[in-house]
């Protein structure tokens, strides 16, 4: 079985500029997550797609992220334009089930890794 | 507050000893799930083991063991037999729910030195 797969694994950029990733879930999974993990800390939830409808995207910087998940299948996060402090690596994630219990096995992408300049 | 504290960010464990990885939380609540991820140098988060909070005995998965403790808070990962592929950052999470859904929490994680 494949597993989560993302593009680029790394990109550098000069901050005012645009940036795009892309995350192909596990075949069948629902729910699809994207993370920002931010070197030295653990990752923190940027946005949740259940199916290609959004279920959380409270901490997602929305004057300046954005995200979509069509036909509910890959998804796509740009970063327009970036700043310094989004250096990070973002991380996707699936999970077969819906999110909605607190049992929830994620399996995560290897990320990209973002550099602003 | 943090909800989730790894204290320790830095281990060394001698190949094949056992080794505990410190983990304690915070919620009010009393349903939620307890897991563990590693996070090789390769860049993925690897799922080991969950604990939920009804569950009354400790999770255990292979060399994997998680000592819960409910009424300290804590929620540590025993790894025991380490090898040179145990080397890898280790975090703690949390699931609980909100207004909105249920939300994984990771603690800052715990960077894992085995030494042949």
């Amino acid at each position: 079985e494949a597993g989560v797969a993302q593009s680029p694994r790394y990109k550098i950029i000069e901050k005012r500029q645009s940036v795009a990733f892309w995350c192909n879930p596990i075949s069948g999974h629902a729910t699809l997550y994207w993370y920002q993990q931010i070197l030295g800390q653990g990752p923190k939830l940027l946005i949740q797609f259940q199916n290609n409808g959004v279920v959380d995207d409270s901490q997602l910087p929305k004057d300046r992220f954005s995200a979509e998940r069509l036909k509910g299948v890959d998804s796509t996060l740009k970063i327009q334009p970036a700043k310094l402090e989004d250096s990070a690596v973002y991380l996707c994630a699936s999970s077969l089930d819906l999110g909605t219990g607190v049992y929830n096995e994620q399996f995560f992408g290897p990320g990209t890794r973002l550099t602003v300049l | 507050a943090q909800k989730i504290t790894q204290t320790q960010p830095g281990m060394f464990v001698q190949e094949k000893e056992a080794v505990t990885l410190d983990c304690t939380y915070d919620t009010s609540d009393q349903s939620y799930g307890l897991f563990w991820y590693k996070q090789p140098s390769s860049g993925e988060m690897i799922f080991l083991i969950y604990q939920g909070s009804y569950d009354e005995q400790n999770a255990t998965e292979g060399r994997y063991s998680l000592n819960f403790q409910k009424a300290r808070k804590s929620a540590n990962l025993v790894i025991s037999a380490s090898q040179l592929g145990d080397s890898a950052m280790y975090f703690c999470a949390m699931r609980e729910g909100y207004a909105g859904g249920f939300k994984t929490i990771f603690g800052a994680g715990t960077r894992l030195f085995v030494k042949a």
